[in-house]
């Protein structure tokens, strides 16, 4: 149980281009989602905090209008890249929370999409 | 504030030795602790956790870590490394209270394993 998917698990995108990535919560109901950025050879780094059905609170530094993130569902959130150059290339990660049942803190998280922006 | 550092960025064992990655954590209350393995290019998967039931945890592929308060430590172990245990090595801890249950993550511990 626990499952979370990530749709897709790669993206080549010419630069100025938008790209949407998909975090499903395939067994279980998601009250919250997270989105991750990861570098090469580092942390995890948190980009924004979605709860389903209000608006994401992006972590400082993190720009709301280039990274749009939609929860319209409990097992559906969607990070989409606005206007995207080379330096959006990465490795980004979702996790989601569940609801009573599920341990209060852990996350599940996704296979990562690879973005790589041209 | 809630933080997380594993000592080690890299940790390097033969086939069949042991396994020690370090972690230290900075909490005013007992946290959950989370010990998390990435494989190249993939997600993240839960090794173990620790959520006071029991200060020894035992997770999957062999791997356990011990929660100890007084030094404030959260060290991952294995008696016998594998091949597939070369992989990134994340300990966590929840964000605290009113956080909306963010996770800390720590720096990662890459390990290598000789055959």
């Amino acid at each position: 149980g626990a499952v979370v998917s990530q749709h897709p698990s790669w993206v080549i995108c010419k630069s100025g281009t938008s790209v949407k990535i998909e975090c499903r919560s395939l067994d279980f109901q998601a009250t919250t989602m997270f989105w991750y950025r990861q570098f090469p050879k580092q942390s995890l780094m948190l980009m924004a905090t979605s709860n389903e059905g209000s608006k994401a609170t992006y972590e400082q530094g993190v720009e709301k209008d280039k990274f749009l993130i939609n929860h319209a569902s409990l097992t559906l959130s969607t990070l989409t890249v606005t206007s995207a150059h080379p330096e959006d290339s990465s490795f980004y990660i979702c996790s989601a929370r569940g609801k009573q049942g599920l341990s209060s803190y852990e996350q599940y998280f996704g296979p990562g999409t690879r973005l790589t922006v041209t | 504030a809630q933080s997380v550092t594993q000592l080690d960025s890299h940790v390097s064992v033969s086939e069949g030795t042991p396994v020690l990655l370090r972690c230290n954590y900075s909490s005013s209350y007992s946290p959950s602790l989370f010990w998390y393995v990435q494989h190249p290019n993939k997600g993240l998967q839960l090794l173990l956790k620790y959520t006071s039931a029991a200060t020894l945890v035992k997770g999957i592929n062999g791997f356990e870590a011990e929660f100890k308060k007084s030094e404030t430590s959260f060290h991952l172990t294995k008696p016998s490394a594998h091949m597939s245990d070369a992989a990134e090595y994340f300990c966590v801890a929840p964000g605290g209270y009113n956080q909306g249950g963010k996770l800390i993550f720590g720096q990662g511990t890459e390990l290598s394993v000789k055959p």
